[in-house]
């Protein structure tokens, strides 16, 4: 399969802990999204990265949440002292440069905080 | 803020039906508009549209833009079961694409 895929599908963890999500992206796509979703609403915005370089990063990322890219191909997504409110499906997606609204996503990693 | 409203929240209908769905925007630089179909977890990319009033059409689905009006619509044909999913409208400006809540449409047999 050489579509975008994240890891893990499921997340389950207390209040407190730290967790780290990992999406590795179609293999000649520079561009790496993550955005996440809870029920009944479109998916947010979070960050991107072209290549390693981390260009936008939302309001909605908080200072408990840390993505890198560190060599351009797969991506973490990292959140310390998770809060109930992180609750969501974490969405990973990947583009070409050229082309970049044509975003081919992953299935999610689902959180759910205890 | 960037702004992506649908409509309707939720549809259902009975399968060989046509249905029309909406979605109205208000962004800053303007360059796309996206149709999405979300069935469990991955949105699919449906169609792009950047030009007003050229339909963009794959099989029974088809879709058009109103640039001047800032909405778009998208029609599904003798719609089928596997039709029933979420359907999102996502709009880029710059480099993200800012979505609507969707509208989640099932298909009665």
């Amino acid at each position: 399969d050489t579509g975008v895929s994240q890891d893990p599908r499921h997340k389950i963890t207390k209040r407190g802990q730290n967790v780290t999500f990992r999406c590795d992206p179609i293999s000649e796509h520079n561009r790496l999204y993550w955005y996440r979703q809870t029920l009944g609403q479109g998916p947010e915005f979070l960050t991107y990265f072209q290549n390693e370089a981390q260009l936008e990063k939302s309001r909605l990322l908080s200072d408990r949440f840390s993505a890198e890219r560190p060599k351009g191909s797969f991506s973490t997504l990292e959140i310390q002292r998770t809060e109930q409110g992180d609750s969501a499906m974490y969405l990973c997606a990947s583009s070409l440069e050229l082309g970049a609204e044509k975003l081919f996503f992953g299935s999610g990693t689902q959180l759910s905080v205890l | 803020e960037d702004k992506v409203v649908q409509s309707p929240l939720s549809l259902v209908v009975h399968e060989g039906d046509t249905v029309t769905l909406n979605c109205s925007y208000e962004v800053t630089n303007f360059r796309s508009l996206l149709w999405y179909k979300q069935e469990k977890k991955a949105p699919t990319f449906l169609f792009m549209l950047t030009s007003s009033g050229i339909e963009k059409k794959s099989g029974r689905l088809s879709s058009i833009l109103d640039k001047k009006e800032l909405f778009s619509i998208l029609n599904i044909t003798a719609t089928q079961t596997g039709d029933s999913a979420v359907y999102l409208c996502a709009v880029r400006a710059e480099e993200k694409l800012t979505f609507g809540t969707g509208t989640r449409l099932t298909i009665i047999p």
